[in-house]
């Protein structure tokens, strides 16, 4: 099946710095899911995104599917940003349309 | 717009005692559904997923089962539990047709002691 690899596995910043997660997937997808787990372990959806770049308030990602990777930029950190970012995908021909989850980036934004 | 409701938010169960846990969409219809597991330390697993009723396809052979009894239900199961069985369930859907993202619910926080 696909494999999906997220580095770092863990970041700390100081409040206000900036910040880059990379997802790296084997094989071409239909789909490309980045999710913020909050303390309460709710996976809260960032972006679908198989291709192209979206932004979203203080965050943007970037999927570059032909060279097989997403890029997740946190701008101007808060401590609210902390917990793990997961990327997941599913690829071409998989059924049901199931993800693959990376193992994912536990960030710490200090105060 | 569409929500997804998991119970119980936690349990904590004997070992070899049975389980149940429930998981309902609400606001769409014929979705996919999936159960993913969250074990210690970070990574989700997709046990089983269902594209209709009674539709069921697993992943990884293990002491569970799931059950697909109406449209927008999904039941995770077992008849008896074992410690490896602890963990954090998780929910999923996505809609039918050509929508791919897929959305989770809070999830059941399962402690087999």
């Amino acid at each position: 099946g696909i494999q999906v690899e997220q580095s770092p596995p863990d970041l700390i910043l100081q409040e206000g710095a900036n910040s880059t997660l990379r997802c790296n997937f084997s094989d071409s997808v239909n789909n490309l899911q980045w999710f913020h787990q909050n303390p309460w372990g709710q996976l809260i959806n960032l972006f679908y995104i198989p291709s192209g770049t979206k932004q979203n308030g203080r965050l943007s990602a970037t999927t570059v599917a032909t060279e097989r990777y997403s890029l997740l930029y946190i701008s101007s950190s808060q401590t609210t940003d902390s917990g793990v970012y997961f990327c997941a995908v599913e690829g071409r021909g998989t059924s049901g349309s199931r993800l693959t989850f990376g193992e994912g980036t536990q960030l710490t934004v200090n105060p | 717009s569409q929500t997804i409701h998991q119970w119980p938010a936690t349990l904590v169960q004997p070992v070899g005692s049975p389980l149940s846990l429930e998981c309902t969409v609400e606001g769409t219809s014929n979705p996919n559904l999936y159960w993913y597991r969250q074990a210690a330390g970070r990574g989700l697993q997709l046990l089983f997923y269902s594209v209709g009723i009674g539709q069921i396809s697993s992943e990884v052979p293990q002491n569970l089962s799931a059950s697909r009894p109406q449209d927008r239900q999904f039941i995770l199961s077992s008849k008896k539990l074992l410690l490896s069985d602890s963990g954090f369930y998780l929910c999923a859907w996505r809609g039918a047709g050509g929508i791919l993202e897929q959305f989770f619910g809070p999830g059941t926080r399962l402690t087999v002691l």
